[in-house]
């Protein structure tokens, strides 16, 4: 069964530094997005991604954030200057069509700010 | 705005005893999907089913059930003759018509105990 792939599977940063965490969704789907879950907290929405461009996205995500589709495979979150709260697990996901159909997400990327 | 409850925090069950776990939602919305997701101790999200709001009838796979009720707004789920491998973060989640991202409860973490 074809599934979302994320790597790294856990990413350990300086405070400050960039990150970029990448996702390979499943390869029909259309729509991608990115989830955020900071330890024993709900999972949070941060972006969709359609058509090469930002569908939504939440407070969360603000100028530090970017998404790119930088080739017909891969989708990226980038985090431009880390912070202590940023340290969660990010879940990409990809659905067909649009969100109403199933999101089927990946094992996530744990990330760790020091 | 959307909202899922999930008011219980942590469950502890017995191998072989059922148990449900419960879901309420809110929205505005006449056109709505839900949708329970597990999480188990590795981390990631599987999911598990989706219903839309059209669609009352009760759903069975296997030893998990669905009971989905427009009338309390809840969409509660349970396990039969729960295993240790049931053990997780159950989700559930709620999204609109459109592309709109997944609004999540809290979860409900289920300790199955031999």
């Amino acid at each position: 069964e074809p599934e979302v792939t994320q790597t790294p599977s856990h990413q350990v940063t300086q405070m400050g530094q960039e990150v970029i965490l990448r996702c390979v969704p499943i390869s029909n789907h259309l729509y991608f997005y990115w989830y955020r879950q900071i330890l024993g907290q709900k999972v949070e929405f941060l972006v969709s991604f359609y058509n090469n461009e930002i569908s939504e996205k939440s407070e969360i995500f603000d100028d530090q954030f970017s998404v790119e589709r930088p080739d017909g495979s891969n989708f990226t979150l980038k985090i431009r200057s880390t912070k202590l709260e940023d340290s969660a697990m990010y879940f990409c996901a990809s659905s067909e069509y649009d969100s109403n159909q199933p999101q089927h997400f990946g094992d996530g990327t744990r990330l760790s700010i020091l | 705005a959307q909202k899922v409850t999930q008011a219980q925090t942590e469950i502890s069950v017995v191998e072989k005893e059922d148990v449900t776990l419960d879901c309420v939602y809110e929205t505005r919305d006449t056109t709505y999907y839900l949708f329970w997701y597990k999480q188990p101790p590795s981390g990631e999200l599987v999911f598990l089913i989706r219903r839309n709001s059209f669609d009352e009838q009760n759903e069975i796979s296997g030893r998990y059930s669905w009971n989905f009720q427009k009338s309390t707004s809840s969409f509660n789920f349970t396990i039969t003759a729960s295993q240790v491998v049931d053990s997780a973060v159950y989700f559930c989640a709620l999204s609109g018509p459109g592309n709109t991202p997944l609004v999540f409860g809290k979860g409900t973490r289920l300790s199955v105990i031999a």
